[in-house]
């Protein structure tokens, strides 16, 4: 098992661009969820799946942001018409049935020009 | 006012000494606490948990949870460079909810 992962780990777009993003959790984890963490902030939660389904959203998660988890397994997070605001670093975790501990990955650094 | 509140730092302390660490929370119904630390442009990584309130110690680190005074800390003995990082702390209602964190405190161990 190697761990949550995500990909790309760094991304660069024009304002306006879209972009998606990419995370494969713990193999057996039921649950994954996406934070997305500014600069010197802790991360904040936008939304989580358990399985295929998608069991909660943030109010940070405006219609420009769509995530996906179609098979149960790994996720996509894509962002729509991207604005210099939504530059942060964007965290996968994941978590197996009826556990506690969250193990995240990398993370995908995004930076809007 | 955010739910969990942690000073940002930076907390400097020389290599070998204790390291305290704290939050504050509002919500009542967390039930779960934890420590993650995180070095620059990486993912953060789980120290501990603890449910309720109590202690629990595992190596050089010690949590402790007060749910009485909503308060909870991490203590790292012996501390050493490589212990240089944010630390973030982040609770839980029940098992499988999102976490809810503090906004870290960065730590400098100096050899």
């Amino acid at each position: 098992d190697t761990g949550v992962s995500q990909d790309p780990r760094h991304k660069i777009t024009k304002r306006g661009q879209n972009v998606t993003f990419r995370c494969d959790p713990i193999s057996e984890h039921n649950r994954l969820y996406w934070y997305r963490q500014t600069l010197g902030q802790g991360p904040e939660f936008l939304t989580y799946f358990q399985n295929e389904a998608q069991l909660e959203k943030s109010r940070l998660l405006s219609d420009r942001f769509s995530a996906e988890r179609p098979k149960g397994s790994f996720s996509t997070l894509e962002i729509q018409r991207t604005e210099q605001g939504d530059s942060a670093m964007y965290l996968c975790a994941s978590v197996q049935a009826g556990g506690v501990e969250q193990y995240f990955g990398p993370g995908t650094r995004l930076t809007v020009t | 006012q955010k739910e969990v509140e942690q000073d940002p730092g930076p907390l400097s302390v020389p290599e070998g000494a204790i390291v305290s660490l704290n939050c504050t929370y509002s919500n009542s119904a967390f039930q779960y606490f934890m420590w993650y630390r995180q070095y620059s442009r990486k993912g953060p990584e789980l120290l501990m948990y603890t449910y309720s309130s109590g202690n629990k110690e595992d190596g050089r680190f010690t949590a402790q949870v007060d749910k009485s005074s909503k308060y909870i800390s991490l203590f790292i003995r012996d501390s050493q460079p490589s212990d240089s990082a944010t630390y973030l702390c982040a609770m839980i209602k029940a098992a499988g909810n999102k976490l809810t964190f503090g906004g870290g405190t960065r730590v400098l161990v100096k050899p």
